[in-house]
């Protein structure tokens, strides 16, 4: 069964740093993996998608990459902003289903 | 990108009462849906997949009997929590995907409930 992992479970940085946020995941079997951002009490917003194929995905201050074969994908966040302060979920699928993390708390302070 | 809506997004309701909850795609048609749960600072756990057409797949240690689901059109899954009980009470979320090569999830809002 496929098992995603994230760390840190938390984080808390001032306003401005370049950050990364972790991802692993035991079965490199999968189509693909996504980022989402939680705000509390609310859904998910999708970040980035990079399909098994693919190295990485860019959009605007994040980036994110993957490596299949070692399992593991890191989101890049530039110049953190207060409004980046969220819950940020990875997600791979394979097996026809989505296996999601268990988030990293991000907390950008002012 | 793509739109997943549900509805309603809170509810509140006594033990014992029955909740449906509604999860569209509002432009594109989605065979397979999927819905999960997740309770307070935890991630989303999936509950079943839900398939145009026939029987939702549930994961192990989700009743069917108690979370029925239904996919009646490729716009519309319905998740009705029946009998409910305090335990109940969480954000239930739903996704949908385009079925395009390589596309991925679509998450819709999530309803909130709450069971008294």
């Amino acid at each position: 069964k496929q098992e995603v992992t994230q760390i840190p479970a938390a984080l808390s940085v001032p306003e401005g740093e370049n950050l990364v946020l972790n991802c692993s995941f035991t079965d490199s079997a999968i189509y693909n993996l996504q980022w989402f951002r939680q705000d509390p009490g609310k859904g998910l917003t999708s970040l980035l998608l990079i399909q098994s194929s693919q190295r990485e995905q860019t959009s605007g201050r994040l980036n994110a990459s993957l490596d299949k074969s070692s399992g593991r994908s890191t989101l890049y966040i530039a110049a953190s902003q207060p409004g980046d302060s969220a819950t940020y979920l990875c997600a791979v699928y394979n097996f026809n289903k989505f296996y999601f993390g268990s988030g990293t708390k991000l907390n950008v302070k002012p | 990108g793509a739109v997943v809506s549900q509805h309603p997004s809170w509810v509140i309701c006594k033990s014992g009462t029955s909740v449906k909850i509604e999860c569209r795609s509002l432009d594109f048609q989605a065979t397979t849906m999927f819905w999960y749960r997740q309770f307070p600072k935890q991630s989303l756990m999936l509950m079943a997949t839900s398939n145009e057409g026939s029987k939702a797949t549930y994961e192990q240690g989700v009743e069917k009997d108690k979370f029925l689901i239904n996919h009646a059109s490729l716009t519309l899954s319905t998740l009705t929590v029946t009998s409910a009980h305090p335990e109940d009470s969480s954000f239930y979320i739903c996704s949908a995907g385009s079925g395009l090569a390589g596309g991925g999830q679509f998450f819709g809002p999530g309803t909130r409930l709450t069971v008294l």
